[in-house]
């Protein structure tokens, strides 16, 4: 059974850091990856999604790596803004048609 | 634009009532979702259907039923039999493509 973890749960940064969240999966087998954004009370936002035969995506100030070997992607956040501040959650996409979502990482970004 | 509109925005059920909760796509999306957000518990899926007229049970099935009658709309009911019907559903479609998911912006389902 797909497993996906992320790491950590919360982050708090000041304004303007560069960081890096992560994501784990347990079976190797997936057809894409996705990241998307939450904000409180909102539905969810694709910020980059990933095909199986690509090793990252970049829109804006963002990048996200896929390496399917290891069973991780990491979602790299340049120059972070305090309208970043959301919870970030990453999916696989699998067997049977299932997108299989992490628990989220909450990210606060300090002014 | 192409998008994912869901409806109410809030909705509050009795105790024994029926609720639907309705999701539309102008997307062209063969597959839709319904997922179910509870804190601290993640997105757990409830239904899915890759195709008018067929729909699948997800992980956790029990008191929701569903159909598909068009591919444009995929309506949502939570039955007397869901106990705990209290959550945050999301709605969901993605292409034969690329398997991108896109979501709606999630019913709000509050029992009093």
């Amino acid at each position: 059974k797909q497993e996906v973890t992320q790491i950590p749960a919360a982050l708090s940064v000041p304004e303007g850091e560069n960081l890096v969240l992560n994501c784990s999966f347990t079976d190797s087998a997936i057809y894409n990856l996705q990241w998307f954004r939450q904000d409180p009370g909102k539905g969810l936002t694709s910020l980059l999604l990933i095909q199986s035969s690509q090793r990252e995506q970049t829109s804006g100030r963002l990048n996200a790596s896929l390496d399917k070997s290891s069973g991780r992607s990491t979602l790299y956040i340049a120059a972070s803004q305090p309208g970043d501040s959301a919870t970030y959650l990453c999916a696989v996409y699998a067997r049977a048609q299932k997108l299989v979502f992490g628990q989220g990482t909450r990210l606060t970004i300090n002014p | 634009d192409g998008g994912i509109t869901q409806s109410p925005k809030y909705l509050f059920r009795k105790e024994g009532q029926n609720v639907t909760l309705s999701c539309e796509q102008n997307l062209n999306h063969d597959a839709m979702y319904w997922y179910r957000q509870d804190p601290g518990q993640g997105l757990r899926l409830i239904y899915y259907s890759q195709i008018v007229n067929d729909f699948q049970k997800g992980d956790i099935a029990e008191g929701y039923s569903v159909s598909r009658e068009k591919k444009e709309s995929f309506p949502l009911t939570v039955t007397s039999a869901q106990k705990n019907p209290t959550a945050f559903y999301l709605c969901a479609s993605s292409s034969q493509g690329d398997y991108g998911y896109t979501f709606g912006s999630g019913t709000r389902l509050t029992v009093v």
